[in-house]
């Protein structure tokens, strides 16, 4: 069945310094979304993306989906303490299923 | 403006036992689902339903059950549960399938 594979697992920066997650799908995605999930809260959304090769920022966050409509990536640039959270990227092809990676775990150290 | 409601937010059962989640929503949203959080693991399908009377299997649909007699309401089953069944479930819905899902605060159950 369908995947959604997402990297790393966790990531520990310095605040100030930049995180990236990655995203890889088995399968070609009609859109791709990304949330996020504070430490004992919900996720809330943040972006969807739908074209090829499309880019949108959100001030210090970047989110980029690939030409093949296969993998995505979030950037933070100059990570905060408020930054800290899981970020999920949620995949969904021709139907409304929606398959959520594992999430990447970030930790911010002031 | 409540959003998405779930009742309980905390429930310990003994394994056999059975129960229903609630989930409401006020935004008229035709799309819900339910999930369970595993650590490591994500954000998993249990079910989802399209409209008012509807419902479907996800990924992890066995030993659950879900029924969406109203709109507004999203009630999910666990007619014996078990403790793989031990998780956190969270409910969400989406105007259409292709929108942001909104999801409520989760309900962390515990299966002894």
């Amino acid at each position: 069945g369908q995947q959604v594979m997402q990297i790393p697992q966790y990531q520990h920066v310095q605040e100030g310094e930049d995180f990236t997650t990655y995203c890889n799908s088995s399968t070609t995605l009609s859109n791709i979304q990304w949330y996020k999930q504070r430490p004992g809260g919900h996720p809330v959304f943040l972006i969807q993306l739908v074209k090829s090769g499309e880019v949108k920022k959100q001030k210090r966050l970047t989110f980029q989906f690939g030409e093949a409509k296969k993998n995505s990536s979030l950037h933070i640039t100059a990570t905060q303490t408020t930054d800290v959270g899981t970020y999920f990227c949620a995949g969904q092809t021709g139907g409304f299923k929606t398959i959520f990676g594992a999430g990447t775990r970030l930790f911010v150290k002031a | 403006n409540a959003g998405v409601t779930q009742t309980p937010k905390f429930r310990v059962l003994k394994t056999g036992q059975s129960m229903t989640l609630l989930c409401a929503q006020d935004m008229n949203h035709e799309y819900m689902y339910w999930y369970r959080q595993d650590p490591g693991m994500g954000l998993r399908l249990i079910h989802y339903s399209v409209g008012e009377g509807t419902t479907a299997k996800g990924e992890v649909p066995d030993g659950y059950n879900v029924s969406r007699l109203k709109k507004q309401n999203f009630l999910l089953g666990l007619e014996s549960a078990a403790p793989s069944q031990t998780s956190v479930y969270f409910c969400a819905s989406s105007y259409q399938g292709h929108q942001p899902q909104h999801f409520g605060d989760g309900t962390r159950l515990s299966i002894l």
